[in-house]
Parts: structure tokens; sequence; C-alpha cells
């Protein structure tokens, strides 16, 4: 089983503040998928095939990495970034998720 | 619009069966895998199960596997998720989702005597 490691667990972000969320997989996979997901709601595709932009997502977002390490960056953080972000794979089964990366508003 | 619509939740004892659904609309159902996460009160996402395009191939952590049964009726554009012998630890929202990126609003599922 691949074990998605995210971190920090908790961040507190200023506006315009730059955001970095970090993803590491215990064995190499091929894409990250990240998340985004606010109280009472379903998650949403934010970020696939490692750096792609989900339909509507701001160009303040971007993804990176390889192999075993993953991140999500905010460039300039805004009071709707505020929300639980989570990355993962689709490479292997089972399809593990990081137990998410809670982003507050400072 | 790609649709996912679940439905079948509720409170039930621990021990018990129960069997979601998940009605899809707005794309060609038989061509994509569908799958099945959970997401526990106050806690994190957790799959539970994918299934191929024709139903041939399922897939499943070891935390429902033998217990949990997903299918798909593609001429219906039908995704279902039995739960057997379910536990407390089985209460969760349940989200249909069409990987990576379409889900349903989800459905409650609460075990409990």
């Amino acid at each position: 089983e691949i074990v998605l490691t995210q971190s920090p667990t908790t961040i507190a972000a200023s506006p315009g503040e730059k955001v970095t969320i970090t993803c590491r997989a215990s064995s190499s996979v091929s894409y990250m998928y990240w998340y985004q997901q606010k109280s009472g709601a379903s998650p949403k595709l934010w970020i696939y095939d490692t750096s792609k932009l989900a339909s509507g997502v701001p160009n303040r977002f971007s993804g990176s990495g390889s192999g075993t390490s993953y991140s999500l960056t905010i460039n300039t953080m805004e009071t709707e970034d505020a929300a639980t972000y989570y990355c993962q794979q689709w490479s292997s089964t089972p399809h593990t998720f990081g137990a998410g990366t809670k982003l507050e508003l400072k | 619009e790609v649709q996912l619509v679940e439905s079948g939740g509720g409170l039930v004892q621990p021990g018990r069966s129960l069997k979601l659904s998940c009605a899809a609309s707005g794309f060609t159902f038989s061509n994509y895998y569908m799958a099945w996460v959970r997401q526990a009160p106050k806690k994190g996402l957790e799959w539970v199960a994918t299934i191929s395009t024709s139903g041939s191939r399922t897939y499943y952590p070891d935390s429902v596997k033998g217990r949990f049964t997903i299918s798909r009726d593609n001429a219906k554009s039908s995704l279902y998720l039995q739960m057997n012998s379910l536990k407390s630890e089985d209460t969760a929202t349940y989200y249909c989702a069409r990987p990576p990126g379409s889900w349903g609003q989800g459905v409650m599922v609460t075990v409990s005597s």
C-alpha cells in the first residue's frame, strides 16, 4: 500500500501570503491528484495529473512534483482558499488519500 | 453536466446490511471506471471500492474486502455498493465518484444500535 503523508497538518496564512502543501508517497506514483473540501461540501478536484488545474481553479494555484514528492502551491493566499486539501494517488490500489491539510485564514 | 446522485443511506444496526445506489447522468456511464469513497465524521477521505467499465474487475481496501461489493448496471447508468456485516467504524458519508474529478453530494450511513 502506498502511504501518502501530507504536511503540514494545519497551516494559517494571511491574504497575499504564499502557501505550500507537500505530499510524500511511500513509493513512486505516476501522478498526484489534489482535492479541495470546504465544510459540509463534497470534495472538488483541484489539481489533476500532478500539475493541471481543474476547471474553474484560479491560476494562483499550481501543482508540481514527481516520483515520491509532490506539492500544491498558492502564490498569493485569498480568503476563499481557506479549506482542507487532500492529495490522492490513483496509480495503484488501494487508491490512498493523504490525511489532509487544513488551510486557515490568519 | 456530470451528475451523480447517491441514495440508500440511513441508520442501520451493527451486523446488518445496506445497499447504496448512485444514479449517473451527463456522460456515457459505460465508458468510465467508477468508485466509492467515504468520509467518517470529522475525518479524512477513504477510498472504498473501484469497478471497471464492464464490471469484471473490482478493487477494495482491506478494511472492507469481503464485506462490501461494488457493482454496476450500465444499462441503467447506475452504480451500487452492497455493504454487509456493517460495523460502527463504517459510519460515514459515502460518495459516488467518477475518478478523478466528479463526485456526488454524498449519502450518510450510520451504523449504531
